[in-house]
């Protein structure tokens, strides 16, 4: 148990639904970031939220659209997805952006679209 | 462009120490060296990390080179759960980003 957490944890969904994967962290960090990562493929950066304000958007299709609504929340909505966004979704948070803090990692969400 | 390198894979013995090695040699004088690692399906987790000096917590030990061109990140008393993807990161104390590679395939064997 990290503090950061997940839901839910597989996610089955085909090309034309809408779904949404949530993050959820109380240990009072200001910087939340979204993590995609494919099969034998290294970590991807995604999103980044700092303070509510996302400072960073790595060329993610907007078919992918994040929300935080507060500091201990983190959305990721999900639209129109095509198989190969099929991945596991990390969720982490950290102290704050700047400062080499730990981040700490949510379990991810197993997503398979179909 | 790879900051970092580590072999690709390693076992290693329940019970013995595991010494992970990673390559860094263009690391700056402000980049420190993070260590994470990932059990199968599950976010990556915080290990350690270090500037210069060796560092030492209840997981494991980081010891860093003079020159800081290279570390090792040895787990003092393997066990099977430690059996992970090792990542060896350089971060500068100015950049939130963690950047993945590949990273080291640990297996502990019994």
């Amino acid at each position: 148990e990290t503090g950061v957490t997940q839901t839910p944890r597989h996610l089955v969904m085909g090309m034309t639904n809408k779904k949404s994967l949530k993050c959820e962290q109380h240990l009072g960090h200001n910087a939340m970031y979204w993590y995609k990562q494919s099969a034998k493929k290294p970590l991807e950066l995604m999103f980044v939220y700092s303070l509510e304000e996302r400072v960073e958007n790595n060329s993610v299709p907007s078919r992918f659209s994040p929300e935080c609504p507060n500091s201990s929340h983190l959305f990721l909505h999900l639209h129109t997805l095509q198989p190969e966004d099929s991945a596991l979704y990390l969720c982490a948070s950290s102290a704050d952006r700047a400062r080499h803090t730990e981040a700490f990692f949510g379990q991810g969400t197993r997503l398979t679209v179909v | 462009d790879a900051k970092t390198t580590q072999p690709p894979s390693m076992d290693c013995a329940e019970g013995r120490a595991a010494n992970l090695p990673c390559n860094h040699s263009t690391i700056s004088g402000n980049e420190y060296v993070y260590w994470y690692r990932q059990i199968h399906s599950q976010g990556p987790q915080y290990i350690i990390h270090g500037l210069k000096n060796n560092e030492t917590n209840e997981m494991a030990s980081l010891i860093i080179t003079e020159d800081r061109k290279s570390s090792t990140l040895i787990l003092p008393h393997a066990t099977l759960r430690d059996t992970a993807v090792y990542y060896c990161i350089v971060r500068s104390s100015n950049d939130y980003k963690l950047s993945f590679g590949a990273g080291t395939t640990v297996t502990v064997r019994a």
